[in-house]
């Protein structure tokens, strides 16, 4: 079955450099949601999208920005890297609607940007 | 707010016995709970979640939990630990909002000795 595909793998960038993460969700699912995990921490929410349109902002910094395409892929652009930065970034898709809670959420293996 | 507490941050078990990784949750509605693992530079995947139905849940590689609601509690077991199950496992709420935004525990390192 097809999964939460994240792009690239691994990346590493030197401060004050920028990155692009790319998401591609699951087939029909029209919700992704962004997360930030740092060394040794929990997952922190980032932001979601629903249909092409911001849906909810957690701690992302003014820094990054992201948007969700027509195709429903999505992208976290992230700019002035600061060492800090280096965490694993998690994409995660689920169908939207009142089901949507109930479904469950589909993680991609992750983004690791090393920023040094 | 809704709110997860995973009340052990690391829990060992030998092979061959049971597990038990606990976790609390604060919410003001009804929430959905899931569990998720992480095994070390892997992504995260769901072993099982609870969305107002049974209150046992039956996940995957043989793990359940049940939801009680008096005790606002979540916990996850299995009867017999694999070396394989050694991992990070976290216990996540589900803002049953419009957002659906998830809310993460601090996690529970689980390790099997042989």
């Amino acid at each position: 079955a097809a999964g939460v595909i994240q792009s690239p793998r691994h990346l590493i960038k030197e401060k004050r450099e920028t990155a692009t993460l790319k998401c591609y969700p699951i087939p029909r699912h029209d919700t992704v949601y962004w997360y930030q995990q740092g060394p040794g921490q929990d997952p922190q929410f980032l932001i979601s999208f629903y249909e092409k349109m911001q849906s909810d902002k957690g701690s992302i910094p003014d820094r990054f920005s992201a948007q969700q395409f027509s195709d429903y892929h999505s992208e976290l652009n992230m700019s002035s890297l600061e060492l800090g930065d280096s965490a694993l970034y998690f994409c995660a898709s689920s169908p939207q609607g009142a089901w949507g809670a109930n479904y469950g959420y589909t993680f991609g293996s992750g983004t690791r940007l090393t920023v040094v | 707010a809704q709110s997860v507490t995973q009340l052990d941050s690391h829990v060992s078990v030998s092979e061959g016995t049971p597990v038990l990784l606990r976790c609390n949750y604060s919410s003001s509605y009804s929430p959905s709970l899931f569990w998720y693992v992480q095994h070390p530079n892997k992504g995260l995947q769901l072993l099982l979640k609870y969305t107002s139905a049974a209150t046992l849940v039956k996940g995957i590689n043989g793990f359940e939990a049940e939801f009680k609601k008096s005790e606002t509690s979540f916990h996850l077991t299995k009867p017999s630990a694999h070396m394989s199950d050694a991992a990070e496992y976290f216990c996540v709420v589900s803002d049953p909002g419009e957002t659906r935004q998830l809310t993460f525990g601090s996690g529970t390192q689980l390790t099997v000795l042989p």
